[in-house]
C-alpha cells in the first residue's frame, strides 16, 4: 500500500541533545511538508519542500532543520535550539504540481516528541 | 492568506445528520475548499474537496454556496467514530508553493453521544 511512514512513534529527548524524525513516502509525491501539533491547537508549517536538495522555511523553522537527499525521505532535526520541542510532530506529502482539483495532502500517523 | 472561521465545538447524537459551517470570506479564485478529519494522535485524514455547488462521496457532502464566502460539511447519519476534529482548509492544495498560505486552525471537535 502506498503511504507515509513516520517513525518512531514516539520519542524522548533530554535536554540539549539533537534528534531526529523520520519520514519516508512511497506515493511519488515530489512535495513534503512537516508540521508541528501542540495539544487543541492546529497544525504549524515547519519546513516545505519541492525536489530534491531544495527546501523552504515554514512559519515556526527556528530550531529545526530538515534534508531532502531523496525524493522519498524528508527527515527532520530538532535541535537544542528548539527551546519548547515538545509537541507532536507530522509528516505530509502532495503531488504539488499544481493540477487543479487534486486531494492535497497525505499525512504521516505522526511522531510525538517528549522532552524529558 | 484566506483565514477561515468555524465552530470550536459540536455536540450530536448517534443517527443524526451533522453540519459544521465555516466562513471564508476572502476565499480567492483559484481556492478550492478541502475538509479535513483528525482522530487524536493521528495524522489529518482528507474527507472531501470542492470549488463551487455541492459535491458528494461515500462520507460527506460539500455545500458551497454561489458566492464561495462559506462552506458546510454534511455528516450524514453520523455514529461514535465519527468523534474527531474537523478541518477546513482554503487553498489551492495542489500547489506546493501554496503550502505557507494554508492555515490549519483549532478546527471544529465534533463529539457523537450515544
Amino acid at each position: 500500500d502506498g503511504g507515509i511512514t513516520q517513525s518512531p512513534k514516539y520519542l524522548f529527548r533530554k535536554e540539549g541533545q539533537n534528534v531526529t524524525l523520520s519520514c519516508e513516502q512511497n506515493l511519488n509525491h515530489d512535495a513534503m511538508y512537516w508540521y508541528r501539533q501542540d495539544p487543541g491547537q492546529g497544525l504549524r508549517l515547519i519546513y516545505y519542500s519541492q525536489i530534491v536538495n531544495d527546501f523552504q522555511k515554514g512559519d515556526i523553522a527556528e530550531g529545526y532543520s530538515v534534508s531532502r537527499e531523496k525524493k522519498e525521505s524528508f527527515p527532520l532535526t530538532v535541535t537544542s535550539a528548539q527551546k519548547n520541542p515538545t509537541a507532536f510532530y507530522l509528516c505530509a506529502s502532495s503531488d504539488g504540481t499544481g493540477t487543479p482539483e487534486v486531494y492535497g495532502y497525505t499525512f504521516g500517523s505522526g511522531t510525538r516528541l517528549t522532552v524529558v | 492568506l484566506a483565514k477561515t472561521t468555524q465552530p470550536i465545538s459540536m455536540d450530536s447524537y448517534e443517527g443524526q445528520e451533522v453540519n459544521i459551517t465555516c466562513s471564508h470570506n476572502n476565499i480567492a479564485t483559484n481556492d478550492y475548499i478541502t475538509w479535513y478529519q483528525q482522530f487524536p494522535s493521528q495524522g489529518p485524514r482528507f474527507i472531501i474537496q470542492g470549488y463551487k455547488t455541492k459535491v458528494t462521496n461515500e462520507v460527506a457532502s460539500l455545500f458551497i454556496p454561489a458566492d464561495r464566502k462559506s462552506s458546510t460539511l454534511s455528516l450524514p447519519r453520523v455514529s461514535l467514530s465519527d468523534t474527531a476534529v474537523y478541518y477546513c482548509l482554503v487553498g489551492d492544495l495542489g500547489r506546493w508553493s501554496s503550502a505557507s498560505k494554508i492555515i490549519f486552525g483549532s478546527g471544529t471537535r465534533l463529539s457523537i453521544r450515544p
